[in-house]
């Protein structure tokens, strides 16, 4: 059974970076096709494609947003680490990590609850 | 970066009506679109990938279709627990895209 669950700070200041933990159970990261990714919304708003990181370590990143993000995998521990710098209150939102299917191509079969950031003085 | 038009925003529906969401590209994509339900809440979950196949355990009653640039999620028969908001996200290329969601509420 895959299970994903987010952690890291409810509130951040502005300029502050972020840190969020995906810590995961059902798979490995290092066994071939498998991937994690990180997907964000803010409140009431559409989903919004981060990053995601694959099994050989290859990470691609929204271009709106590469300069700020970094993907990590520590397969030891089945946790995929998301970094953003520099945060802003346009920021806040729920960010989700999620599995990427056992299919090769890049959508999401499992996802974690989800984690509320907010960015605010 | 494909841009996706996800229409409409807003539908209004009566259980046991047959309901139909559209997802348009702004370039072809073959048959890489997926289509998440979400609930008010609750992260989303998957219904459909390679725009017509139906992820394990979703109801018959959910199908998807199209290819290249147009495709289109249809609910044969509404249920009370199928109001919510859809979104569709392509693969074909980086980065991934979703559309701006569809909220189905009850008439």
């Amino acid at each position: 059974q895959i299970t994903l669950k987010e952690s890291g700070p409810t509130l951040v200041k502005p300029t502050q970076t972020l840190t969020l933990t995906c810590t995961f159970s059902g798979f490995s990261l290092s066994t071939s096709g498998v991937g994690v990714g990180w997907i964000r919304q803010p409140p009431g708003k559409a989903l919004e494609w981060l990053a995601l990181i694959y099994w050989n370590d290859d990470k691609r990143y929204s271009p709106s947003l590469k300069s700020r993000l970094t993907i990590t995998k520590d397969t030891s521990k089945n946790q995929v680490v998301l970094t953003m710098t520099n945060m802003d209150p346009v920021d806040t939102a729920t960010y989700y990590c999620a599995h990427r299917k056992y299919s090769g191509y890049d959508y999401f079969d499992y996802w974690g609850q989800g984690t509320l950031v907010t960015v605010s003085s | 970066v494909i841009w996706m038009t996800q229409s409409p925003s807003l539908l209004s529906a009566s259980t046991g009506d047959r309901v139909t969401i559209s997802c348009r590209m702004s370039q072809g994509i073959s048959s890489y679109l997926a289509w998440y339900q979400q609930k008010p809440g609750k992260a989303p979950e998957l219904l459909i990938y390679a725009a017509s196949t139906l992820q394990s355990g979703v109801p018959s009653r959910f199908s998807g279709s199209g290819s290249g640039t147009d495709f289109t999620l249809t609910i044969s028969c509404l249920q009370s627990e199928d109001f919510a908001t859809y979104y569709c996200q392509q693969y074909y290329s980086f980065p991934r895209t979703f559309g701006q969601g569809t909220k189905v509420e009850i008439k």
